[in-house]
């Protein structure tokens, strides 16, 4: 199994700039969640999806932020215009249905610098 | 409202020696518990989770867990540290019968020293 993939892994950009930020999750998962890592705030939920629409997106900072799922392998998280604050790691994971006991599965990560 | 706690950012020993990293949660119904480790620039492993079968649940790399509910914590434990569980460590907490989302505590980094 592939796991989750996520890219780019790396991406540099200016302020200003627009960035799309990939997830594909894992077959069959139909739980999509978007999270972002800081050291001063640690692992942050932005939004999460089931079965392709959004639940809940009240962790999305603000309006620059935006995030799609147009079907059960692809999801974007996009910020336009980027600014340097949110310089981050972006993490996607996926999960099968509901249940007490189902973990999610994270990828590796996008480390976004904006410069 | 559901929230965890991690006791410890840093916690360090030698290796060879036992490993301790303490969490305590907080939930409004019986909660879903989780560890996850990140080694350096990797993405979140699960290393073990709660599932009610057994309060001492037995993880992955030799390390276990055991659900006190009196106490309401998950401390994670390893007999014996080895360099490679060098990482960081999150306690998490779901509050499975409210919504499908996790809480993250802020971490524990484990150093060990040779």
């Amino acid at each position: 199994d592939a796991g989750v993939i996520q890219s780019p892994r790396h991406e540099v950009t200016e302020m200003g700039q627009e960035v799309t930020l990939r997830c594909k999750p894992i077959s069959g998962h139909d739980y999509l969640f978007w999270y972002r890592q800081t050291m001063m705030r640690g692992l942050e939920l932005l939004i999460y999806f089931n079965n392709n629409v959004p639940i809940d997106d009240s962790g999305m900072p603000e309006d620059r932020f935006s995030a799609k799922m147009p079907n059960a392998s692809f999801s974007t998280l996009k910020i336009q215009p980027s600014e340097p604050r949110d310089s981050a790691v972006y993490f996607c994971a996926s999960r099968t249905t509901s249940g007490r006991y189902n973990e999610q599965f994270f990828g590796p990560g996008t480390r976004l610098t904006v410069l | 409202a559901q929230s965890v706690t991690q006791l410890d950012s840093h916690v360090s020993v030698s290796e060879g020696t036992p490993v301790l990293l303490r969490c305590n949660y907080s939930s409004s119904y019986s909660p879903s518990l989780f560890w996850y480790v990140q080694h350096p620039n990797k993405g979140l492993q699960l290393l073990l989770k709660y599932t009610s079968a057994a309060t001492l649940v037995k993880g992955i790399n030799g390390f276990e867990a055991e659900f006190k509910k009196s106490e309401t914590s998950f401390h994670l434990t390893k007999p014996s540290a080895h360099m490679s569980d060098a990482a960081e460590y999150f306690c998490v907490v779901s509050d499975w019968r409210r919504d499908d989302k996790i809480i993250f505590g802020k971490g524990t980094r484990l150093h060990i020293l040779p």
